[in-house]
């Protein structure tokens, strides 16, 4: 049940734009997005709870397509201090997550 | 400051041991997960709790328990260690939203088990 990230890696140079995305075989109710640096805990960064419907946090957005049963987050104009490990968790009930298992994002000067 | 506090950083087993990971949080949410990381695979649920003394199994329960007998805390237990467990152990917790979602969750720094 375990969510599938495309990419799985993407370099990037700063300023540059990126879409991650994130598929379910499962209905979905919400969909939690995540960012990790390497050797911390993993950071929230939105939720989305109904389809179509996009959520912004600074530079980076994302939406959820209930009907595909897809996210997708957009990082526009990438800084440095976007580099990490992307997760997107999502749940078919209430309380109980499936993450992905990742994208490894690196932003170059 | 919110906060998710786990027990240890880093801890070494011997295969067998019985093992407690504790995990505590400060601000009074109802939910409660342990996730094992491994890399490429990312976060695996083993359990959750969304109540004191309640816990439903995750996707890799095998091998654990857990005990939450108090609100803020959540225990994982490895009841007979082994090598195959040697792994990253994140703790989270989150409250409930409108209509029963639960919100966003805070990550404990994380307890990196070796079992030998």
């Amino acid at each position: 049940q375990q969510p599938v990230q495309s990419p799985q890696a993407v370099i990037l140079r700063e300023g540059e734009d990126a879409v991650i995305n994130c598929s379910s075989s499962k209905a979905l109710y919400s969909v939690h997005w995540y960012r990790q640096k390497h050797g911390e805990a993993p950071v929230f960064l939105m939720i989305l709870l109904k389809g179509g419907e996009q959520k912004g946090h600074e530079k980076i957005s994302a939406s959820f397509n209930e009907k595909k049963q897809q996210s997708s987050l957009y990082l526009t104009a990438s800084q440095l201090s976007y580099s990490g490990t992307y997760f997107c968790a999502l749940t078919n009930n209430f309380n109980k997550f499936y993450f992905g298992s990742g994208t490894k994002l690196n932003v170059k000067p | 400051d919110v906060k998710v506090t786990q027990s240890s950083r880093y801890l070494v087993k011997r295969t067998g041991e019985k093992v407690f990971l504790e995990c505590v949080q400060d601000m009074d949410h109802e939910n409660m997960f342990w996730y094992r990381q491994d890399p490429g695979l990312g976060l695996r649920l083993i359990y959750f709790s969304y109540d004191v003394k309640m816990k439903e199994k995750g996707d890799i329960p095998e091998g654990y328990s857990v005990s939450r007998e108090k609100k803020e805390r959540f225990s994982l237990i490895l009841e007979s260690a082994s090598t195959n467990q040697t792994s990253m152990y994140l703790c989270a917790s989150s409250s409930l939203r409108d209509r029963g979602f639960s919100g966003e969750q805070f990550f404990g720094p994380g307890t990196r088990l070796t079992v030998l």
